[in-house]
């Protein structure tokens, strides 16, 4: 079965140091890999989405980056915090290519990283 | 295009009584999929119940159904028999099914639905 895995659960980090968040997939080949946020009491936001190795794409201009080393592996990354960059990070997968009728396309989701910039 | 509103941000509800959260979507797509997540107060995004566009009866997954009334573009979620775990806030969201594209999962604003004894 597929499962999806992200860590750290908590983090809290100072000001202008760097960030980087880990997700990885188990369990399924090619997925759609998802970056998203969620401030505090609102909506899911889209940060960066990936359709395979090295191929990242940008929903909304920020201070954050994220990069495919591997398949299976989508990494968030920033080199300088700031506090507006606080809020709760969501990794998230979901198949590749859509034809099959009655097949549930949504994503399955991590489990989340809590993340407070101080 | 896609859009997705939810007009309440807030819902009460007695325990084993049933209640319905409103979502109205709009989108360009001629195939589509509707979904309703969980997110309880630990943070986890909890997939409920999916609806393809195409679909002649409205879904539906133990307590949960999915009032979809396609002419109106509005996909309301309807859980029966309410718990007190079922306190959390529920996410209606949308995803075009092109074939062989990759679309995006677009979410609503949520709606908080609190149970009372």
């Amino acid at each position: 079965s597929q499962t999806i895995h992200q860590w750290p659960a908590t983090l809290v980090q100072p000001v202008g140091s760097p960030l980087s968040l880990e997700c990885t997939v188990e369990g399924t080949s090619n997925p759609n890999l998802y970056w998203y946020r969620q401030a505090a009491g609102r909506g899911l936001q889209l940060l960066f989405y990936s359709v395979g190795i090295g191929q990242i794409s940008s929903e909304v201009p920020q201070n954050l980056s994220a990069s495919r080393p591997q398949d299976r592996q989508f990494i968030l990354s920033s080199k300088k915090l700031l506090l507006s960059d606080s809020g709760f990070y969501l990794c998230a997968w979901s198949v590749l290519s859509i034809g099959q009728s009655g097949t549930n396309y949504g994503y399955t989701f991590g489990s989340g990283t809590r993340l407070t910039v101080v | 295009a896609q859009k997705i509103t939810q007009t309440q941000p807030g819902m009460f509800v007695q325990e084993k009584e049933a209640v319905t959260l409103d979502c109205t979507y709009d989108t360009s797509d001629p195939s589509y999929g509707l979904f309703w997540y969980k997110q309880p107060s630990s943070g986890e995004m909890i997939f409920l119940i999916y609806q393809g566009s195409y679909d002649q009866q409205n879904a539906t997954e133990g307590r949960y159904s999915l009032n979809f009334q396609k002419a109106r573009k509005s996909a309301n979620l309807v859980i029966s028999a309410s718990q007190l775990g079922d306190s959390a806030m529920y996410f209606c969201a949308m995803r075009g099914l092109n074939t062989g594209t990759a679309s995006k999962l677009t979410f609503g604003t949520g709606t908080r639905l609190q149970v009372t004894l």
